[in-house]
């Protein structure tokens, strides 16, 4: 069965530093999602992609969070300067469409020190 | 602003028997409600998703029912098992434009005992 998969499972980080999450999306899957989720609370929208662009994107999403497919099948989000609240479960999803299941990734866990 | 809130904020149940989950949101305008299935550091599990016309979805042991009337939904599960011990996470998604945002609540967890 396709599965959304997602690289590394940990990364350690420092404060400032530049950091990319890896996802590869179900490959027949058109729409890419990035969530995130701080420990002990609730998992929280960052941003959805379609035809190469954003669709949509939350209050979280701001200037140092961006999004890439640089190729056929990788689907990034990368984080310019970390704080230590960028701390958290970091999951990506796919979709064959807007409104159809989404399939999550197994997540990365982002541990900025 | 929209939100979601479920209840019960966590649940202890015997293997075997059922039990209902609630989750009530004030999302708009409606799009969609989603619920998922979320085990300990692991992604979620989609169980079902419902638009505006449907009141009743099921998935095996699972039935979620929506009243868009009263912007109430519930996720019943038949004879549980070990294996439903999780996070039960609803998410209403709201329709601006052409865009869904979807809002998450803080899920229900439930622990089933042998």
């Amino acid at each position: 069965e396709p599965e959304v998969t997602q690289t590394p499972s940990h990364q350690v980080t420092q404060m400032g530093q530049e950091v990319i999450l890896r996802c590869v999306p179900i490959s027949n899957h058109l729409y890419f999602y990035w969530y995130r989720q701080i420990l002990g609370q609730k998992v929280e929208f960052l941003v959805s992609f379609y035809n190469n662009e954003i669709s949509e994107k939350s209050e979280i999403f701001d200037d140092q969070f961006s999004v890439e497919r640089p190729d056929g099948s990788n689907f990034t989000l990368k984080i310019r300067s970390t704080k230590l609240e960028d701390s958290a479960m970091y999951f990506c999803a796919s979709s064959d469409t807007r409104v159809s299941e989404q399939y999550f990734g197994p997540g990365t866990r982002l541990t900025v020190t | 602003k929209n939100q979601v809130e479920q209840s019960p904020q966590s649940l202890i149940i015997l293997e075997g028997k059922n039990c209902t989950l609630q989750c009530n949101y004030t999302v708009s305008p409606f799009s969609n409600l989603r619920w998922y299935k979320q085990d300990t550091g692991r992604g979620p599990v989609s169980l079902t998703i419902m638009t505006f016309s449907e009141n009743t979805k099921s998935n095996g042991r699972y039935t979620a029912t929506l009243d868009a009337d009263t912007k109430q939904s519930s996720l019943h599960i038949t004879a549980s098992q070990l294996s439903d011990s999780a996070s039960y996470i609803c998410v209403v998604s709201a329709r601006s434009g052409g865009s869904y945002i979807p809002t998450f609540g803080r899920g229900t967890s439930l622990i089933v005992h042998p």
